[in-house]
């Protein structure tokens, strides 16, 4: 099973703040790789797949990039909009599809 | 508009039984690649299912050989049948669609989602 690590679990920023959010997988998932948001009640949004594509709709905002096994999620500037938890989630290697433990992006 | 509506969640004791749905609208279940993912109070995600269009079935091992994920085509809907449920069942259960886009569909990446349904195993 392929274990993907996220990191840091909590990022403190302000609006308009570029973030960065990272995650490693224990071997290599080339680009099979995706970023989801979730907010509060709320069913998981897919962002990012393959590593670097945007989902339909997603704003270009959101970007991503890595494969092998280091990937980064980055926002170039937050909106209110975007305080969430962000989930990696790998479509390598399974059964089982893996996710990440999550990074909470919380207004400072 | 593509929907996914959840349900049939509630409390069960350890060692029951229950039978989840998933009302698709907006596409056909019979043609898309579909999943179940749960999220346990407080923590994160984590995948339980998927059945291909062909009908190929796929199991974390968490559950395999206690749930089963199946659809019914008239209807449209999805379903997973969970027996020999335990304490650590517990969780929201959220049905996804994989995602599709310029005439690709991959079955490892989900982009709609159903509301969630809470599951409570308790005795």
């Amino acid at each position: 099973e392929i274990v993907l690590t996220q990191s840091p679990a909590t990022l403190s920023l302000s609006p308009g703040e570029r973030a960065t959010l990272s995650c490693r997988a224990s071997q290599s998932v080339t680009t099979y790789l995706a970023w989801y948001q979730q907010k509060p009640g709320q069913a998981p949004r897919l962002l990012i797949y393959d590593a670097s594509n945007r989902a339909t709709g997603i704003p270009a905002r959101f970007s991503g990039s890595g494969s092998g096994t280091d990937f980064t999620l980055t926002i170039s500037s937050l909106e209110p909009a975007d305080f969430a938890v962000y989930y990696c989630q790998q479509g390598s290697n399974w059964p089982p599809l893996t996710f990440g433990g999550g990074t909470k992006v919380e207004i400072k | 508009e593509v929907q996914l509506v959840g349900s049939g969640g509630g409390l069960i004791q350890p060692g029951g039984s229950l039978r989840l749905s998933c009302a698709a609208s907006g596409f056909n279940v019979s043609s898309n690649y579909m999943s179940w993912v749960r999220q346990a109070p407080g923590k994160g995600l984590e995948w339980v299912s998927m059945i291909y269009s062909g009908g190929s079935t796929y199991y974390a091992d968490s559950v395999k050989g206690r749930f089963t994920i199946s659809r019914d085509n008239s209807q449209n809907t999805l379903y997973l049948q969970m027996n020999s449920l335990r304490v650590e069942d517990t969780a929201v259960y959220y049905c996804a669609r994989g995602y599709c886009s310029g005439g690709r569909c991959y079955p490892y990446y989900f982009d709609y989602w159903g509301q969630g349904t809470l599951v409570t195993v308790s005795s």
